[in-house]
């Protein structure tokens, strides 16, 4: 039973474009949700981040979505440059004490100069 | 500050045989939790640990269990190994502390294990 779903494994845009990843979850009691992103041979390097209590958080030039009612949230990349071309991870959590994150099984981003 | 160290990168081993992979954590940081990575299936929960307690199981087999020291760092075991358990293991620390802010998770490069 996958919670986390990025439904598109590969996503191609221009450089200097907007790039959308976007992800799906169905548990309920999620109230944490945060992006990743990973290199080749690295290990996942965190992004950004939203709680459940709000639906936008913006760090530069990465923007996050959340519509808690469709249970979709959207990864905004503005503009994209060469060097964000990674694997991008959606993750989730629930309340409680443990740290364990749900993820989805990622999205490939290629942006072309 | 140095980051989530993992040892070793690369492992071979054959089906049958037992391995360890180790972690350090991000000084300060009191909580490891362990990851498999595979084409296949993404990024799976193994388990997690915090001041030497197991906090959280993923559903895994009994084969892949864990430890941690009081230094907060951690290993991981998996005895008998199969070609199925062929994968990316990854270790991510955290704060771990109860929610008093949201806490990141941290991964290390991962240890690649291949089992012929």
């Amino acid at each position: 039973d996958q919670q986390v779903k990025q439904n598109s494994p590969s996503l191609s845009v221009q450089e200097g474009r907007i790039s959308i990843l976007n992800c799906d979850y169905t548990n309920s009691m999620f109230d944490y949700f945060l992006w990743y992103k990973k290199y080749p041979a690295e290990g996942p390097t965190f992004l950004i981040s939203i709680s459940s209590i709000k639906d936008k958080n913006e760090d530069g030039r990465f923007t996050v979505f959340l519509n808690k009612s469709a249970k979709h949230l959207s990864l905004h990349i503005v503009p994209s440059q060469p060097g964000d071309s990674a694997v991008y991870f959606c993750a989730a959590s629930s309340p409680g004490g443990s740290e364990k994150l749900v993820f989805g099984k990622g999205t490939k981003l290629t942006v072309n100069p | 500050k140095a980051g989530v160290t993992q040892t070793p990168r690369y492992l071979i081993k054959t089906r049958g045989q037992q391995v360890t992979l180790s972690c350090s954590p991000i000084s300060g940081h009191r909580s490891v939790s362990w990851y498999q990575q595979t084409p296949g299936q993404g990024l799976q929960f193994l388990f997690e640990y915090f001041s030497e307690t197991q906090r959280n199981k993923g559903n895994f087999p009994g084969r892949f269990s864990g430890r941690q020291f009081s230094n907060s760092r951690s290993e991981m075991n998996v005895s008998t190994l199969e070609l199925g358990d062929s994968a990316l293991y990854l270790c991510a620390s955290s704060l771990g502390t109860k929610r008093l802010a949201k806490n990141i998770q941290y991964f290390g490069a991962g240890t690649r294990l291949s089992v012929l």
